[in-house]
């Protein structure tokens, strides 16, 4: 089975700095997705970002950016110029395909704090 | 705006009376899925629905169970729930196999006394 693995339970980021939360999984296929999930207190688990694994460039969105490491299996999230409304946990995931639909596995999460 | 929906928020039951929780899409998604999610802990997938077609995670205790009446709605009853079964349950949607990306839901948390 696959196994996604995030080491950080916590970090903490000052407005305007940049962060780097970890993430190592384990497969054995060579077509699968990756994700980045954000999941505010109380509010509704939000995609912040997705790599496709036969993509050789990492992905961006805005102010989010990976770090996609095949071999290593490694796959961490960059945010840049922090901000208060970054502050979530958040998770990263492992998709893979079967006959009726994708299926998430997701690591422990991180929980990243924003301070002034 | 298309969207998933879950109702109630919050639900309280007692220890071993049936409850019924709801997700409703507006995205026309044919894939609908189940997720508990514990304090603390990463969510974990109960089951997913293909159009009308149930799949079942095998380790989904007997005690969960789903209905899916039409594309738009999908719930999940526990028939006996215990204390261990208070989580956050999480709906997602997704359309596939155009996509693999999951929309979720605000969840559901439920409490059980």
């Amino acid at each position: 089975a696959q196994t996604v693995t995030q080491s950080q339970p916590e970090m903490s980021v000052q407005e305007a700095e940049t962060v780097t939360l970890s993430c190592t999984y384990d497969t054995s296929e060579s077509d699968y997705y990756l994700f980045w999930y954000k999941q505010p207190p109380s509010r509704q688990m939000i995609l912040v970002i997705r790599q496709e694994a036969y993509k050789q460039q990492n992905a961006t969105e805005n102010r989010f950016s990976v770090n996609f490491q095949k071999a290593a299996k490694s796959f961490s999230l960059k945010i840049s110029d922090s901000q208060l409304g970054d502050a979530a946990m958040y998770f990263c995931a492992y998709s893979e395909y079967t006959g009726t639909a994708s299926k998430l596995t997701f690591g422990t999460g991180t929980r990243l704090q924003v301070t002034l | 705006d298309a969207m998933v929906i879950q109702n109630p928020r919050y639900q309280v039951t007692q220890f071993g009376k049936p409850v019924t929780l709801s997700c409703s899409q507006t995205l026309n998604h044919n894939v609908m899925y189940w997720y508990q999610q514990k304090s603390s802990q990463a969510p974990k997938l109960l089951f997913h629905y293909y159009d009308k077609d149930f799949n079942n995670e095998a380790d989904t205790p007997d005690n969960f169970q789903s209905r899916r009446p039409n594309t738009s709605f999908c719930f999940l009853d526990i028939r006996s729930p215990g204390l261990g079964d208070a989580a956050m349950y999480l709906c997602a949607t997704a359309q596939f196999p155009s996509t693999d990306t999951q929309y979720f839901g605000p969840g559901t948390r439920l409490t059980v006394l």
